[in-house]
């Protein structure tokens, strides 16, 4: 079966670096994603790694290690508007398997 | 362009009842999903089509039936709606399997 393990609540101050990972468990394993929810909203897509090191896109940036099954989103300069929760998902064959979320509350 | 069109937004069922929730997105995208959000459980999958005439069950089948109309469209059906059954539910779909596009989710609650 699938498995993806991240860390339920991260919090941190408007400006500062957070960084959330992931670690995942799974069979025909294709790539990693991440995704952002805001309160009552719908997932968005943040970043795709489908091969191993760093993708970035703005402030945020995303990583795969695929022999350490590991990866993570870094978020830079955080805003209040970044409060929201983060899923990482993994592809699992033809399915995307998503992670429990993690909570991010940015304080000013 | 729409994108994911779920419908309805939110629906009160009696425990038994039947319904099915509507999907349609129009971005000619092959492959469409159905998720389920619970508080503290993130998105499960239910069922998903890797392509028009193909259905599959995905982590949390059991009580959904589905049906994959045609490229545009795919349904979830609820035959008899029980209260562990309520739920946000998500429609998404995707042209390969790098990034899904959600509709905005139908809040159904089983009484």
């Amino acid at each position: 079966g699938q498995s993806l393990e991240q860390p339920s609540e991260v919090t941190a101050v408007e400006g500062a670096i957070v960084q959330i990972n992931c670690t995942y468990q799974t069979s025909g394993f294709y790539g990693l994603s991440w995704y952002q929810q805001h309160d009552g909203g719908a997932p968005t897509f943040l970043s795709y790694n489908g091969l191993d090191g760093l993708e970035e896109t703005g402030r945020f940036s995303s990583f795969l290690s695929r022999s350490d099954s590991y990866g993570y989103l870094l978020l830079q300069e955080l805003q209040m508007k970044d409060s929201a929760s983060y899923f990482c998902a993994v592809q699992a064959g033809t399915a995307l398997i998503f992670g429990k979320g993690t909570t991010l509350s940015v304080s000013s | 362009n729409a994108g994911v069109t779920q419908t309805p937004k939110f629906q009160v069922l009696k425990t038994g009842q039947s319904m099915t929730l509507q999907c349609a997105q129009d971005m000619n995208h092959n492959s469409m999903y159905w998720y389920r959000q619970d508080p503290g459980m993130g998105l499960r999958l239910i069922y998903y089509s890797a392509s028009e005439g193909t259905t599959d069950k995905g982590e949390v089948p059991n009580g959904y039936n589905v049906s994959r109309l045609n490229k545009r469209e795919f349904s979830l059906r609820l035959e008899s709606a029980a209260p562990s059954q309520t739920s946000v539910y998500f429609c998404a779909s995707t042209l390969g399997r790098e990034k899904l596009f959600f509709g905005s989710g139908t809040q159904l609650s089983v009484l």
